[in-house]
């Protein structure tokens, strides 16, 4: 099962690109990559999924390099309520093979500052 | 509206008691999960269901057990064996067992607490 890799956490001013970068060197060729987003004492929410190049949607983009070990969550011009945990997310849901469930790792924690 | 709903949002246990967490979703999803996340930690998985009548044990199942009768519902319970329950408690699900993109959707969580 891919593991991936964040760093523990990062700081911003409002307006801001943020950039997250997530390393996930075994990640299998079935596998997409999601991001998820979870402020205190709620479930994560999804933002964006990929599974090569790049990909973007009305809040975020996601760059993923051709040999796919890693990927990068950007934020454009974050605000304060940006201010959370952000999870990179790799696996498939095979349940079939056995493989189990997608796991998460510890998140990176982004504090935006006014 | 649709999404995943639990209960409840708060629950104390004294020591020795199991408890039962709720998870009900209307998205008519196949696949529903447990996590469990300590504070400041990430989702560890606890037992996931493919389909009606048949779950997994995720990778902390030890002390928790599960039931899927119903397709919308997942419920948790904590056992007097869970030596460490006191923890924030996801339920998820996603619209398919098999295949690739699939998202998956939370509920809003439950915190439990050993007294």
């Amino acid at each position: 099962l891919a593991k991936t890799t964040q760093p523990i956490s990062m700081d911003s001013y409002e307006g801001q690109e943020v950039n997250i970068t997530c390393s996930h060197n075994n990640i299998a060729t079935n596998d997409y990559i999601t991001w998820y987003q979870q402020f205190p004492s709620q479930g994560p929410r999804f933002i964006i999924q990929g599974y090569k190049t790049k990909v973007t949607n009305e809040v975020a983009s996601l760059f993923i390099p051709a040999d796919r070990k890693s990927s990068t969550l950007s934020l454009p011009r974050v605000s304060l309520s940006d201010t959370a945990v952000y999870y990179c997310l790799v696996g498939s849901i095979s349940f079939g093979t056995g493989r189990r469930a997608l796991t998460f790792g510890s998140g990176t924690r982004l504090q935006v500052q006014p | 509206d649709g999404g995943i709903t639990q209960s409840p949002k708060y629950l104390f246990r004294k020591e020795g008691q199991n408890v039962t967490l709720s998870c009900e979703q209307n998205l008519n999803h196949d696949a529903m999960y447990w996590y469990r996340q300590d504070p400041g930690q990430g989702l560890r998985l606890i037992y996931y269901s493919q389909i009606v009548n048949d779950f997994q044990k995720g990778d902390i199942a030890e002390g928790y057990s599960v039931s899927r009768e119903k397709k919308e519902s997942f419920p948790l319970t904590v056992t007097s064996a869970q030596k460490n329950p006191t923890a924030f408690y996801l339920c998820a699900s996603s619209n398919g067992p098999q295949g690739v993109g699939n998202t998956i959707y939370f509920g809003e969580g439950s915190w439990l607490t050993v007294v």
